[in-house]
């Protein structure tokens, strides 16, 4: 199982773009990487997924670079709802276990 | 649109008592898990549930603990004798591979171990 690194928090003012690094360095062959964001008190909602280059969706994007090891979550001009914590998983297939680890906690600053 | 309902959003009990928290998938599905959430740790990994049977369960999924699907539909979580450490958010999951290969989390319950 690939292990993951991520800042523990970030503070970024509305408006601005916001990148979150991932790191996994041990990553394998058949992996996917996700990314999921949390609300306090709520389930973690799934943003976006991907194996390799850009992925972009109508809520961010994800850049995954020719090696694989690190990922960036980019999120466009956030606002004050965006303030929550964002995860990174690394795994072959959803059907397996998920493991968080502590996530990002993104706080959205007006 | 929620890929699955759990019930109830908050349940209260006190130690030693039993609780049956619920996961109503939207449409019929193989794969399901549970997860729970200590108030300011991580998401952790309970048990897996495939095609009726458990495929899975972690170090937490201890004795206590037990997971069905009685009418085909709802699955459950049983925790027989509640202790206070037990209170946490319990998520539902399920597994669809459409579009992305992940797992799509149920609002959850929050249980309150008195």
């Amino acid at each position: 199982l690939a292990k993951t690194t991520q800042p523990i928090s970030m503070d970024s003012y509305e408006g601005q773009e916001v990148n979150i690094t991932c790191s996994h360095n041990n990553i394998a062959t058949n992996d996917y990487i996700t990314w999921y964001q949390q609300f306090p008190s709520q389930g973690p909602r799934f943003i976006i997924q991907g194996y390799k280059t850009k992925v972009t969706n109508e809520v961010a994007s994800l850049f995954i670079p020719a090696d694989r090891k690190s990922s960036t979550l980019s999120l466009p001009r956030v606002s004050l709802s965006d303030t929550a914590v964002y995860y990174c998983l690394v795994g072959q297939t959803g059907a397996n276990n998920l493991f968080f680890g502590t996530g990002t906690r993104l706080t959205v600053i007006p | 649109e929620p890929e699955v309902t759990q019930t109830p959003s908050h349940q209260v009990t006190q130690m030693g008592q039993e609780v049956i928290l619920r996961c109503v998938p939207i449409s019929n599905h193989l794969y399901f898990y549970w997860y729970r959430q200590i108030l300011g740790q991580k998401v952790e990994f309970l048990v897996s549930f495939y095609n009726n049977e458990i495929s899975e369960k972690s170090e937490i999924f201890d004795d206590q603990f037990s997971v069905e699907r009685p009418d085909g539909s709802n699955f459950t979580l049983k925790i027989r004798s509640t202790k206070l450490e037990d209170s946490a958010m319990y998520f539902c999951a399920r597994y669809r591979a459409h579009g992305a290969d992940t797992q799509y989390f149920g609002p959850g319950t929050r249980l309150t171990v008195l």
